[in-house]
């Protein structure tokens, strides 16, 4: 059975610093992998995808940078964290074909200080 | 533009009552529209899917293009039934961006 794993669950950074949340997927090659941020009031937003190992498409311009060295690992990052980068961000897959389900992992609470 | 409307925030009802929870889409080409749910302390899970036209815990949504609408639907809510819901949209010939909506905030009083 295919499994999404997130890390970490909580993660308090001063301003300034880098970041780095990693999500893998198991049980399933070549997925599309998706990175979202969920802020009440806003909904899910979108960051970034991919559907192939280094191919990457941004949606929003921002602070924050996404990496797929792998197939089934995804990666966020900053260089310098904002305190407006505080939130909720969620890791999910898909197989890519029509109709396809989207599997979420558990997320991460970001908390910049 | 890909994009997901959904133009409540907070949805209360009484129990037993219909619910409808509204979504509204914009999208140039042929939309595959999902729905949804997080239950409190859990995942984001699929709720229905439009291609499939199923009932799910008594959830049905029907696709109107003509309205560019996926409302959700249930004729009798339930207490279980308080959760998020998120109406999504992604492209179905080879678009692999999957969009979500703002989000619904059910509540399902006794």
């Amino acid at each position: 059975s295919q499994t999404i794993h997130q890390w970490p669950a909580t993660l308090v950074q001063p301003v300034g610093s880098p970041l780095s949340l990693e999500c893998t997927v198991e049980g399933t090659s070549n997925p599309n992998l998706y990175w979202y941020r969920q802020a009440a009031g806003r909904g899910l937003q979108l960051l970034f995808y991919s559907v192939g190992i280094g191919q990457i498409s941004s949606e929003v311009p921002q602070n924050l940078s996404a990496s797929r060295p792998q197939d089934r690992q995804f990666i966020l990052s900053s260089k310098k964290l904002l305190l407006s980068d505080s939130g909720f961000y969620l890791c999910a897959w898909t197989t890519g074909l029509q109709n396809t389900e989207a599997f979420f992992g558990q997320g991460t609470r970001l908390t910049v200080v | 533009a890909q994009r997901v409307t959904q133009p409540e925030k907070l949805l209360s009802v009484f129990k037993g009552a219909p619910v409808e929870l509204k979504c509204n889409y914009s999208y140039s080409g042929s939309p595959e529209l999902f729905w949804y749910v997080q239950y409190s302390r859990q995942r984001l899970q699929l709720l229905l899917r439009h291609i499939s036209r199923e009932s799910i815990k008594g959830f049905t949504a029907d696709l109107n293009k003509g309205e560019t609408s996926f409302h959700l639907k249930k004729p009798f809510a339930q207490e279980e039934d308080s959760a998020m819901y998120y109406c999504a949209l992604s492209g179905r010939w080879g678009a692999q961006k999957l969009v979500f909506g703002q989000g619904t905030r059910l509540t399902i009083n006794p």
